[in-house]
C-alpha cells in the first residue's frame, strides 16, 4: 500500500534550470494537489487537479506548470528555477469517499528543493 | 485577511499532561471544514482530525479532540496524556466554499513534550 510517493526526495539545482518534481498515487483519487512549505507560511497551494487533463491555479502558481495526463501522476515543473522557489514541496490527494466522508487531503513525504 | 491563525509558535508540555493548541479561522461561508495535521521532524504531514461546520459534536480521534467553538471561530486541538512522540509541528487548516479543494493552512505550532 504505497499511497502517495514523491520523487526525488531531495534536489539541488541552479537558477534558470528546468526541474520536474514527480508525484504518484496508488489510490485512484481524482483530486491531486501541490503545495509548497516555507518557514512562517505553513503550506500554500500551488496547483490542483480535479481529474486527468483538468488543472487549476492555487494561491501561488507563478513560475510553475503542471500536467495530469494520467489519474495517478501529477508532475510539477519549474520552467526556470529561481532562488525564491527553494522550498519543501508536498503533493497531496483527496479522498472523497474515505472514512470521514469529507474532503480530507493526504500528503506525500515531500521533496526538498534547493535552488542555488 | 488570513484564513487561519495559529498564535502559538511554540509550546512545551510535560509528558502525560494535556495540551491545547489554538486555532482561529475566518470565513463568511456557513459550510466549511477544519483539519489538524501533525508534522514530525521527519517531515511528513499526518492527518489527525476533522470537524465539519455543521457537526453538532466536537470531533474526537483517540487522544485527539477538537474543541469547536463556532461563534468564536475557534477550532483548538486538545491532546490528552501527551507522549514524547507527540513532539512535532501541528498545523490547522480549513476548506470552505466555493472551492472546498483549496486548503488554507496556519503557520503552525511547534510542540515539545518534556519527559
Amino acid at each position: 500500500d504505497a499511497g502517495i510517493t514523491q520523487s526525488p526526495r531531495y534536489k539541488i539545482t541552479e537558477t534558470g534550470r528546468q526541474v520536474t518534481l514527480m508525484c504518484h498515487q496508488t489510490w485512484s483519487h481524482s483530486y491531486m494537489f501541490w503545495y509548497r512549505q516555507d518557514l512562517g507560511h505553513g503550506l500554500r497551494l500551488i496547483y490542483y487537479s480535479a481529474a486527468a487533463d483538468i488543472t487549476d491555479k492555487g494561491e501561488v502558481p507563478d513560475g510553475y506548470v503542471v500536467s495530469r495526463s494520467k489519474t495517478e501522476n501529477f508532475p510539477l515543473t519549474l520552467e526556470s528555477a529561481t532562488r525564491s522557489q527553494t522550498s519543501v514541496y508536498f503533493c497531496a490527494s483527496r479522498d472523497p469517499t474515505g472514512r470521514t466522508g469529507t474532503d480530507t487531503q493526504y500528503f506525500g513525504p515531500g521533496t526538498r528543493l534547493t535552488v542555488l | 485577511a488570513q484564513k487561519i491563525t495559529q498564535t502559538q509558535p511554540g509550546m512545551f508540555v510535560q509528558e502525560k499532561e494535556a495540551v491545547t493548541l489554538d486555532c482561529t479561522y475566518d470565513t463568511s461561508d456557513p459550510s466549511y471544514g477544519l483539519f489538524w495535521y501533525k508534522q514530525p521532524s521527519s517531515g511528513e504531514m499526518i492527518f489527525l482530525i476533522y470537524q465539519g461546520s455543521y457537526d453538532q459534536q466536537n470531533a474526537t480521534e483517540g487522544r485527539y479532540s477538537l474543541n469547536f467553538q463556532k461563534a468564536r471561530k475557534s477550532a483548538n486541538l486538545v491532546i490528552s496524556a501527551s507522549q514524547l512522540g507527540d513532539s512535532a509541528m501541528y498545523f490547522c487548516a480549513m476548506s470552505d466554499a466555493p472551492n472546498f479543494n483549496k486548503f488554507y493552512f496556519g503557520s503552525g505550532t511547534k510542540l515539545n513534550v518534556k519527559p
